[in-house]
């Protein structure tokens, strides 16, 4: 499977403790997006990364919350003293480096905050 | 801030009845990317619309992105029960840096019965 990959798919835990959540874009992308999404809602733009460079971060994204890519290559999401209000699904997108080029989304990872 | 709005929000209808999906903003988009989305996974892209007064056929749907690239519609013909799912209209924007950001509606629940 050439595509998007994200772990883990499922991931319950209380609220205060650290969650990281990891995603693989397709090989040859070199732009890779982090969005959220809510239930009844459509993903909402989180931080972008070109290469290792993470160049955009939304103001959703509070200091609790942390992204690399370190090599370029997969990514990390990790957020610190998680709150009820996280809860969410966390979907990953990679994209080439054509200005046409268009996002494909990972299956996501859908966070509970107990 | 950049706003699309789709409707209906919900939508339940019979097998074998067609039906148009809109998605409106005041915002001009570089493109018009439409996705479906199963419960529990990520967006699957299903077209991207470019120019203004496009319109792209894929099998029984039919995309059509506005003169002036403000809105789209989708039409599904005949629909079936596999067109089940949560439709996201998503405009493009190209930033800085290569950054293309999406902008997604807030998504169409679409129930065909058999």
């Amino acid at each position: 499977d050439t595509g998007v990959s994200q772990d883990p798919r499922h991931k319950i835990t209380k609220r205060g403790q650290n969650v990281t959540f990891r995603c693989d874009p397709i090989s040859e992308h070199n732009r890779l997006y982090w969005y959220r999404q809510t239930l009844g809602q459509g993903p909402e733009f989180l931080t972008y990364f070109q290469n290792e460079a993470q160049l955009e971060k939304s103001r959703l994204l509070s200091d609790r919350f942390s992204a690399e890519r370190p090599k370029g290559s997969f990514s990390t999401l990790e957020i610190q003293r998680t709150e009820q209000g996280d809860s969410a699904m966390y979907l990953c997108a990679s994209r080439g480096g054509g200005s046409t080029d268009t996002q494909y989304f990972g299956p996501g990872t859908r966070l509970t905050v107990l | 801030t950049q706003l699309l709005e789709q409707s209906p929000q919900f939508l339940s209808i019979q097998e074998g009845e067609n039906l148009t999906v809109y998605c409106n903003s005041s915002s001009v988009f570089s493109s018009l990317q439409w996705y479906r989305q199963e419960p529990g996974e990520g967006p699957v892209l299903l077209v991207t619309v470019v120019t203004g007064g496009e319109v792209k056929k894929l099998k029984r749907l039919t995309f059509q992105f506005g003169d002036a690239r403000k809105d789209s519609s989708l039409h599904i013909t005949a629909a079936q029960p596999g067109d089940t799912g949560l439709y996201l209209c998503a405009g493009a924007t190209l930033v800085d840096f290569g950054n293309e950001k999406l902008t997604f509606g807030t998504g169409t629940r679409l129930t065909i019965i058999p």
